[in-house]
């Protein structure tokens, strides 16, 4: 069975400055990886995802992430943080045998940019 | 608008009484899903379905029930709801499925059991 963990409850940072939030998987078959944010009072997202192809994944608001196979990591990044982007992140991840049914999110991680 | 629509967003009951949140999507999905969210679990899934008649058990079904008569509605249904039930309840959507696809997700509806 496949397990996420989420390495930062809370990540806090100043706008303007990078930022990364970190994610490994476990998993003993090839899956498929996801980023969702929840903000306040909200349902989630999707903000990236990663199927197949290249291991550099864009998404929206300048998100993005990479697959490391080797280390079982999918760590979201932005290069410059905005008041805006204040809000929960979740990794997700599903086994590719089982696609269509089991998707198996992180604890979170709650990023606060501050001015 | 396309949408996932739960019913009731906000809900205060009492051990033992049954209760129902609703979950309803507009876009012809044949994937919608259940979660329970709690501070520092994350979102757990309760149940799915793939298509209609079609359900199964997620990782923390215990306590609920759920039904897939229609391809829009898919109904959470707490038989007997204890205080270990109160939580953020997330209703989700996919056409391709949860594992390959987008899943769209309801505003969530808070519930608390006294």
């Amino acid at each position: 069975a496949q397990s996420v963990t989420q390495l930062d409850s809370q990540v806090p940072v100043f706008e303007e400055a990078p930022v990364e939030l970190r994610c490994n998987y476990s998993s003993s078959v090839s899956v498929y990886l996801f980023w969702y944010v929840q903000y306040p009072n909200q349902g989630l997202q999707l903000l990236l995802k990663y199927l197949s192809g290249s291991t550099l994944v864009k998404g929206i608001n300048g998100f993005e992430a990479e697959f490391n196979k080797s280390q079982t990591s999918f760590h979201l990044r932005k290069p410059s943080v905005h008041i805006s982007d204040t809000a929960e992140y979740f990794c997700a991840v599903s086994e590719k045998e089982t696609s269509g049914s089991r998707l198996t999110f992180g604890e979170g991680t709650q990023l606060t940019v501050n001015p | 608008e396309a949408q996932v629509t739960q019913n009731p967003r906000y809900l205060i009951t009492v051990t033992g009484k049954k209760l129902t949140v609703t979950c309803s999507q507009n876009m012809n999905h044949e994937y919608m899903s259940w979660y329970r969210q709690d501070p520092g679990l994350g979102l757990r899934q309760i149940y799915y379905s793939m298509n209609v008649e079609v359900t199964d058990k997620g990782d923390v079904p215990e306590g609920y029930k759920v039904s897939r008569k229609e391809k829009r509605n898919f109904p959470l249904i707490l038989e007997s709801p204890s205080p270990n039930q109160t939580s953020l309840y997330f209703c989700a959507s996919s056409l391709l499925g949860g594992g390959t696809g987008e899943l769209f997700f309801g505003e969530g509806s808070r519930l608390t059991v006294l």
